[in-house]
């Protein structure tokens, strides 16, 4: 199964910040990469599919970019409503397997 | 409205088995794939298994063999999974999420609590 390592596990910041996350893959999945936003008590939420497109509905100020295994997400002026965990996820190959998630707090 | 909409909270006692539905509506059922997904309490998230729904093929992840079922009822536009002998370490909120193509997890239900507990 391909592994993807998120960083941080956890990062605080203030509303307003510009944030990235990133995610690495054991190996290379091309731009098959999912990130996905949870609050607590949902169910998660995608944001983008194929590394970088955003899904319908949700804010430009998330983006996303990267291949092979080196991944990023970034949001841009965060907003009270981002404060939330995110994980990515490969669907490069069977498993589709996720991160271990990164939480961003208030600070 | 495409949706997931799952079965209500279970409260099991640890050997028992649980069974939870999922039912799809505003879409072919039988087009996507359809994914389970766990998270424990404070975790992340742990894939299951899938079913195609269209061939009831079904495809476990290792820690869950022979413990968990995948079936589906097309007449209905319901998924199931089965997870039998459980433990405290089950205790979890267990997600059915449709596979859009080989994009993303698109619709995912709102989950289902299942708590194991003597």
């Amino acid at each position: 199964d391909i592994q993807l390592t998120q960083s941080p596990s956890f990062l605080s910041a203030f509303i307003g910040d510009t944030v990235t996350i990133t995610c690495r893959a054991s190996q290379g999945i091309s731009s098959y990469l999912a990130w996905y936003q949870q609050k607590p008590g949902k169910a998660p939420k995608l944001l983008i599919y194929g590394a970088s497109t955003l899904q319908s509905g949700v804010p430009p100020r998330f983006s996303g970019s990267g291949s092979g295994t080196e991944f990023t997400l970034t949001i841009s002026s965060l907003q009270p409503e981002d404060f939330a965990t995110y994980y990515c996820q490969q669907l490069n190959s069977f498993p589709q397997t996720f991160g271990q998630g990164t939480k961003v707090e208030i600070k | 409205q495409v949706q997931l909409v799952q079965s209500g909270a279970e409260v099991k006692k640890p050997g028992a088995s649980v069974k939870v539905s999922c039912k799809a509506s505003g879409y072919t059922f039988n087009d996507y794939y359809m994914y389970w997904v766990r998270q424990a309490p404070r975790q992340g998230l742990e894939w299951m298994g899938r079913l195609n729904p269209n061939s009831g093929v079904t495809n476990y992840a290792q820690n869950f063999q022979g413990r968990v079922t995948l079936t589906r009822d097309t007449s209905i536009r319901t998924a199931y999974i089965e997870l039998s002998n459980l433990r405290s370490d089950d205790t979890a909120v267990y997600y059915c999420a449709r596979l859009r193509g080989a994009d993303a997890f698109d619709i995912w239900g709102q989950g289902t609590v299942v708590t194991v507990s003597s």
